[in-house]
């Protein structure tokens, strides 16, 4: 199972952008790299997900390197309710083709005023 | 309009009671997840189950029994509680349960054993 590294934590400003990076130097070719993140014991949250591709939704945006080697999420204008922990986690698939969130330690962000 | 409720939201309870959880999804997912999350923080699956089939079993006691009457539920039942079953349980559930597709996640039920 490809594993992910986080930082444990972060610090942003808020208004400022917020770029949490992640490593997952063993994903391989067929894993999508997700991003979720827990607000202060709610349930987690799904964020946005990529494969090769950068992508972009109405929360954030992905960045993942041409090697797929890493990503960074980006919060673009980050927000005093943006802090939270954030996943960053790579999807299992097994040989019966179901896959399983397995979530790490995450960076736990703190957007401050 | 939850997209994914769970009942109770917290429970309190002595060593050695039975108890149970409830989990329902208004969503038309497919698949649904029991997670863990200890108090450490870390969250771990326990159980998968796709159109109401067990597809994943992550080693948990046999007290822990899911039970899904059909696809829109999934609870899970506990045996003979224990000190180490204080925790907060997730339900979460997904179109289907491959790569692709994002989890929606409940509020949690805080468990504590005592």
């Amino acid at each position: 199972d490809a594993k992910t590294t986080q930082p444990p934590s972060m610090d942003c400003a808020e208004g400022r952008a917020a770029n949490l990076p992640c490593n997952h130097s063993t994903i391989s070719g067929n894993e999508y790299v997700y991003w979720y993140r827990q607000i202060h014991s709610q349930g987690p949250q799904y964020i946005i997900h990529g494969l090769k591709n950068n992508e972009t939704n109405e929360m954030a945006s992905l960045i993942i390197t041409e090697d797929r080697k890493s990503s960074t999420l980006i919060l673009p204008h980050a927000t005093l309710r943006d802090t939270a922990v954030y996943y960053c986690i790579v999807r299992v698939v097994g040989s019966s083709n179901t896959g399983k969130l397995i979530f790490g330690q995450g960076t736990t962000l703190q957007v401050k005023p | 309009d939850t997209a994914v409720s769970q009942t109770p939201k917290y429970l309190v309870t002595q060593m050695g009671n039975d108890k149970s959880i409830k989990c329902e999804q208004n969503l038309g997912h497919d698949t649904m997840y029991w997670y863990k999350q200890d108090s450490k923080k870390f969250l771990k699956i326990m159980f998968s189950y796709n159109n109401k089939e067990l597809i994943i079993n992550e080693t948990v006691p046999n007290r822990f029994s899911p039970k899904s009457p059909d696809k829109a539920h999934l609870n899970l039942h506990i045996n003979s509680l224990e000190l180490g079953d204080s925790a907060v349980y997730f339900c979460a559930s997904s179109p289907r349960d491959r790569a692709g597709y994002g989890y929606t996640f409940g509020s949690g039920t805080r468990l504590t054993v005592v």
